[in-house]
Protein backbone atom coordinates (compact mmCIF):
# COMPACT_ATOMS: atom_id res chain seq x y z
CA UNK A 1 0.00 0.00 0.00
CA UNK A 2 0.68 3.78 -0.50
CA UNK A 3 3.18 5.03 2.37
CA UNK A 4 2.75 8.60 3.37
CA UNK A 5 4.57 9.07 6.63
CA UNK A 6 4.25 12.64 8.76
CA UNK A 7 6.39 14.22 11.12
CA UNK A 8 5.80 15.09 14.11
CA UNK A 9 3.12 13.03 15.20
CA UNK A 10 2.71 15.27 17.99
CA UNK A 11 3.12 18.98 18.15
CA UNK A 12 2.75 21.25 21.40
CA UNK A 13 3.16 25.45 20.57
CA UNK A 14 3.04 28.45 21.64
CA UNK A 15 0.16 31.46 20.99
CA UNK A 16 2.13 33.12 18.02
CA UNK A 17 4.88 30.89 17.30
CA UNK A 18 5.62 28.83 13.72
CA UNK A 19 4.80 25.82 13.14
CA UNK A 20 5.71 23.33 10.22
CA UNK A 21 4.06 20.08 9.64
CA UNK A 22 6.13 17.80 7.17
CA UNK A 23 4.28 14.57 5.05
CA UNK A 24 6.35 12.77 2.49
CA UNK A 25 5.51 10.05 0.13
CA UNK A 26 7.53 7.41 -1.64
CA UNK A 27 4.76 6.25 -4.46
CA UNK A 28 5.17 9.28 -7.02
CA UNK A 29 1.65 10.79 -6.34
CA UNK A 30 1.64 13.65 -8.81
CA UNK A 31 -1.17 15.52 -5.90
CA UNK A 32 -0.86 16.12 -2.49
CA UNK A 33 -3.63 17.66 0.18
CA UNK A 34 -3.50 18.77 3.52
CA UNK A 35 -6.75 18.22 5.56
CA UNK A 36 -7.46 19.00 9.44
CA UNK A 37 -9.82 16.94 11.25
CA UNK A 38 -12.34 18.66 14.03
CA UNK A 39 -15.55 16.54 15.54
CA UNK A 40 -18.47 17.58 13.36
CA UNK A 41 -16.29 19.35 10.53
CA UNK A 42 -15.26 15.96 8.88
CA UNK A 43 -11.65 16.56 6.73
CA UNK A 44 -11.43 20.44 5.69
CA UNK A 45 -8.80 20.88 2.85
CA UNK A 46 -6.50 23.47 3.58
CA UNK A 47 -3.49 23.55 0.85
CA UNK A 48 -3.08 20.73 -2.09
CA UNK A 49 -0.44 20.53 -4.50
CA UNK A 50 -0.72 19.28 -8.40
CA UNK A 51 3.35 18.85 -7.80
CA UNK A 52 6.95 20.18 -7.18
CA UNK A 53 6.50 23.84 -6.85
CA UNK A 54 3.07 24.40 -7.18
CA UNK A 55 0.53 24.89 -4.49
CA UNK A 56 -3.32 26.04 -4.24
CA UNK A 57 -5.64 26.81 -1.74
CA UNK A 58 -8.56 24.40 -0.62
CA UNK A 59 -11.22 25.64 1.50
CA UNK A 60 -10.03 27.01 4.49
CA UNK A 61 -6.75 28.98 3.47
CA UNK A 62 -6.60 31.06 6.15
CA UNK A 63 -3.38 30.88 8.87
CA UNK A 64 -1.99 28.88 6.53
CA UNK A 65 0.80 28.53 4.06
CA UNK A 66 2.53 25.38 2.10
CA UNK A 67 5.37 24.29 0.11
CA UNK A 68 5.71 21.61 -1.89
CA UNK A 69 9.73 21.71 -3.05
CA UNK A 70 9.95 18.24 -4.50
CA UNK A 71 7.32 15.58 -5.55
CA UNK A 72 7.94 13.38 -2.43
CA UNK A 73 7.70 16.16 0.11
CA UNK A 74 4.57 18.58 1.19
CA UNK A 75 4.86 20.90 4.34
CA UNK A 76 2.32 22.77 6.14
CA UNK A 77 3.22 25.96 7.49
CA UNK A 78 1.62 28.10 10.54
CA UNK A 79 3.57 31.31 10.64
CA UNK A 80 1.61 32.58 13.68
CA UNK A 81 -0.07 29.95 15.46
CA UNK A 82 -3.40 30.64 17.17
CA UNK A 83 -5.75 27.89 19.47
CA UNK A 84 -8.24 27.96 17.17
CA UNK A 85 -5.61 25.82 15.22
CA UNK A 86 -5.37 23.07 17.88
CA UNK A 87 -6.51 20.18 15.13
CA UNK A 88 -5.91 16.80 13.97
CA UNK A 89 -3.89 17.19 10.36
CA UNK A 90 -3.75 14.76 7.78
CA UNK A 91 -1.52 14.77 4.92
CA UNK A 92 -2.71 12.43 1.93
CA UNK A 93 -1.81 11.82 -1.77
CA UNK A 94 -2.77 10.57 -5.43
CA UNK A 95 -1.95 9.76 -8.41
CA UNK A 96 -3.33 12.71 -10.22
CA UNK A 97 -6.17 11.92 -12.08
CA UNK A 98 -10.24 12.69 -11.76
CA UNK A 99 -11.51 9.44 -10.08
CA UNK A 100 -7.96 9.36 -7.92
CA UNK A 101 -8.13 6.88 -4.15
CA UNK A 102 -6.28 9.39 -1.64
CA UNK A 103 -3.48 7.40 0.94
CA UNK A 104 -3.49 9.13 4.65
CA UNK A 105 -0.77 9.32 6.76
CA UNK A 106 -1.31 8.88 10.33
CA UNK A 107 -2.14 12.28 11.09
CA UNK A 108 -0.30 15.23 13.31
CA UNK A 109 -2.15 16.00 16.52
CA UNK A 110 -1.13 20.11 16.95
CA UNK A 111 -1.81 21.47 20.71
CA UNK A 112 -1.79 25.32 20.57
CA UNK A 113 -1.63 26.82 23.66
CA UNK B 1 -23.24 25.03 4.60
CA UNK B 2 -20.32 22.27 3.67
CA UNK B 3 -20.34 21.27 0.21
CA UNK B 4 -21.19 17.72 1.12
CA UNK B 5 -23.78 16.92 3.64
CA UNK B 6 -23.61 13.45 5.53
CA UNK B 7 -26.89 11.66 7.64
CA UNK B 8 -27.35 10.69 10.31
CA UNK B 9 -24.70 12.47 12.51
CA UNK B 10 -24.40 9.23 14.47
CA UNK B 11 -26.27 5.71 14.01
CA UNK B 12 -26.53 2.75 16.77
CA UNK B 13 -26.94 -1.10 14.92
CA UNK B 14 -27.32 -3.87 16.63
CA UNK B 15 -24.73 -6.64 15.64
CA UNK B 16 -26.14 -8.81 12.50
CA UNK B 17 -28.20 -5.85 11.58
CA UNK B 18 -28.44 -3.71 8.23
CA UNK B 19 -26.73 -0.12 8.58
CA UNK B 20 -27.55 2.72 5.73
CA UNK B 21 -26.00 6.16 5.35
CA UNK B 22 -26.47 8.95 3.21
CA UNK B 23 -24.80 11.64 1.77
CA UNK B 24 -25.44 14.28 -0.88
CA UNK B 25 -23.62 17.30 -2.86
CA UNK B 26 -24.53 20.43 -3.32
CA UNK B 27 -21.83 20.87 -6.18
CA UNK B 28 -23.56 19.99 -9.56
CA UNK B 29 -19.62 19.33 -10.79
CA UNK B 30 -18.85 16.41 -9.02
CA UNK B 31 -18.80 13.22 -11.01
CA UNK B 32 -16.74 11.09 -8.63
CA UNK B 33 -18.19 9.61 -4.68
CA UNK B 34 -16.26 7.93 -2.38
CA UNK B 35 -17.13 6.53 1.26
CA UNK B 36 -13.60 6.43 3.81
CA UNK B 37 -13.77 4.48 6.72
CA UNK B 38 -11.81 5.35 9.98
CA UNK B 39 -10.99 3.80 12.79
CA UNK B 40 -10.60 5.56 16.08
CA UNK B 41 -7.39 7.13 16.53
CA UNK B 42 -6.56 5.84 13.14
CA UNK B 43 -5.97 7.65 9.49
CA UNK B 44 -8.82 7.39 7.08
CA UNK B 45 -9.16 4.55 4.51
CA UNK B 46 -10.69 4.02 1.13
CA UNK B 47 -13.61 1.95 1.29
CA UNK B 48 -15.49 2.13 -1.74
CA UNK B 49 -16.12 4.32 -4.83
CA UNK B 50 -18.64 4.73 -7.53
CA UNK B 51 -18.73 7.04 -10.60
CA UNK B 52 -21.95 5.62 -12.03
CA UNK B 53 -25.47 5.44 -11.26
CA UNK B 54 -26.63 2.42 -9.88
CA UNK B 55 -25.51 0.12 -7.53
CA UNK B 56 -22.28 -1.72 -6.25
CA UNK B 57 -21.63 -4.44 -4.35
CA UNK B 58 -18.53 -5.46 -2.30
CA UNK B 59 -19.45 -8.80 0.17
CA UNK B 60 -21.27 -6.81 3.30
CA UNK B 61 -20.73 -3.58 1.34
CA UNK B 62 -23.11 -2.24 -1.25
CA UNK B 63 -22.91 1.48 -2.47
CA UNK B 64 -26.09 3.60 -4.09
CA UNK B 65 -25.66 6.15 -7.04
CA UNK B 66 -27.99 8.83 -8.06
CA UNK B 67 -26.32 11.07 -10.58
CA UNK B 68 -29.39 13.32 -10.94
CA UNK B 69 -29.56 14.31 -7.14
CA UNK B 70 -26.23 13.48 -6.42
CA UNK B 71 -27.18 11.49 -3.57
CA UNK B 72 -25.41 8.09 -2.70
CA UNK B 73 -26.07 6.01 0.18
CA UNK B 74 -23.67 3.50 2.02
CA UNK B 75 -25.68 -0.13 3.12
CA UNK B 76 -23.65 -2.47 5.32
CA UNK B 77 -25.64 -5.72 6.08
CA UNK B 78 -24.78 -8.29 8.79
CA UNK B 79 -22.79 -5.48 10.47
CA UNK B 80 -19.93 -6.53 12.71
CA UNK B 81 -18.60 -4.67 16.43
CA UNK B 82 -15.31 -4.21 13.77
CA UNK B 83 -17.67 -2.09 11.52
CA UNK B 84 -18.04 0.48 13.94
CA UNK B 85 -15.95 3.51 13.12
CA UNK B 86 -16.15 7.17 11.23
CA UNK B 87 -17.65 6.83 8.08
CA UNK B 88 -16.59 9.77 5.88
CA UNK B 89 -18.25 10.42 2.07
CA UNK B 90 -16.21 12.44 0.06
CA UNK B 91 -16.89 14.04 -3.95
CA UNK B 92 -14.89 15.33 -6.53
CA UNK B 93 -14.94 16.62 -9.92
CA UNK B 94 -12.68 15.21 -12.77
CA UNK B 95 -10.98 18.27 -13.72
CA UNK B 96 -9.81 19.21 -10.58
CA UNK B 97 -9.42 15.79 -9.03
CA UNK B 98 -9.62 17.19 -5.09
CA UNK B 99 -11.92 15.51 -2.76
CA UNK B 100 -14.39 17.53 -0.33
CA UNK B 101 -15.39 15.32 2.15
CA UNK B 102 -18.90 15.47 4.43
CA UNK B 103 -18.58 15.72 8.34
CA UNK B 104 -19.21 12.17 8.75
CA UNK B 105 -21.04 9.66 10.48
CA UNK B 106 -20.27 7.87 13.74
CA UNK B 107 -21.30 4.36 13.46
CA UNK B 108 -21.61 1.71 16.67
CA UNK B 109 -22.50 -1.68 16.79
CA UNK B 110 -24.13 -3.08 19.69
CA UNK B 111 -23.31 -6.36 20.38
Amino acid sequence: EAAVTQSPRNKVAVTGGKVTLSCNQTNNHNNMYWYRQDTGHGLRLIHYSYGAGSTEKGDIPDGYKASRPSQENFSLILELATPSQTSVYFCASGAGTGGERLFFGHGTKLSVL
Amino acid sequence: QQKVQQSPESLIVPEGGMASLNCTSSDRNVDYFWWYRQHSGKSPKMLMSIFSNGEKEEGRFTVHLNKASLHTSLHIRDSQPSDSALYLCAASDYNQGKLIFGQGTKLSIKP
